[in-house]
């Protein structure tokens, strides 16, 4: 089956304790990116990846790394987090060809609680 | 930079009513991608439709219908007959061609259906 899969679903950790958000695809999508969820604003991209070792920042990167060595991979760090990081956190894939072109995908979402 | 509004925040209706989502977009590019993803209780995003700048024609699926107008840079969804299974959070987003990785949400419209 084609999925998004992240890891955690559920996380609460505290504040200044390095944590990382694990995602993977088995589409073998080009494009990975990570969004955060807040009430009344939507998704906001943090990071996106045009392929392996091709990454670069969306509109709200402040406090977050990524990494992308393998196609199938990209998981979402944050080093120090504080408690504005507490939101709904998800991946996506989309491929950069075909029909289904840039139509995204996303995970089932990480919900992190920053105490 | 683009930008999409859904002016409605929640819209509440009783079973078997119709329901008309607003969104409006703004993009300086003559080539562009409007989509509508779901987000039912459950958390997870549902891909629903994919429209592009050149393609103007209304399009329906089922319950689901679109409305594409570049004149007034809409692109407004209705359920007909609405079921207690549309109750979920409807985002319209927009991407440009030339950073077509990159989504740019509307904040939401929460849908709740009534028995």
């Amino acid at each position: 089956e084609a999925q998004v899969t992240q890891n955690p679903r559920y996380l609460i950790t505290v504040t200044g304790k390095k944590l990382t958000v694990t995602c993977s695809q088995n589409m073998n999508h080009e494009y990975m990116s990570w969004y955060r969820q807040d009430p009344g604003l939507g998704l906001r991209q943090i990071y996106y990846s045009m392929n392996v070792e091709v990454t670069d920042k969306g509109d709200v990167p402040e406090g977050y790394k990524v990494s992308r060595k393998e196609k199938r991979n990209f998981p979402l760090i944050l080093e120090s987090p504080s408690p504005n990081q507490t939101s709904l956190y998800f991946c996506a894939s989309s491929s950069g060809q075909g029909i289904a072109k840039n139509i995204q995908y996303f995970g089932a979402g990480t919900r992190l609680s920053v105490l | 930079a683009q930008k999409v509004t859904q002016a409605q925040t929640e819209i509440s209706v009783v079973e078997k009513e119709d329901v008309t989502l607003d969104c409006v977009y703004e993009t300086r590019d003559t080539t562009y991608y409007l989509f509508w993803y779901k987000q039912p209780p459950s958390g997870e995003l549902v891909f629903l439709i994919r429209r592009n700048s050149f393609d103007e024609q209304n399009e329906i699926s089922g319950r689901y219908s679109w409305n594409f107008q570049k004149s007034t840079s809409s692109f407004n969804f209705t359920i007909t007959a609405s079921q207690v299974v549309d109750s979920a959070v409807y985002f319209c987003a927009l991407s440009e061609a030339l950073n077509d990785y990159k989504l740019s949400f509307g904040a939401g419209t929460t849908v709740t259906v009534r028995a």
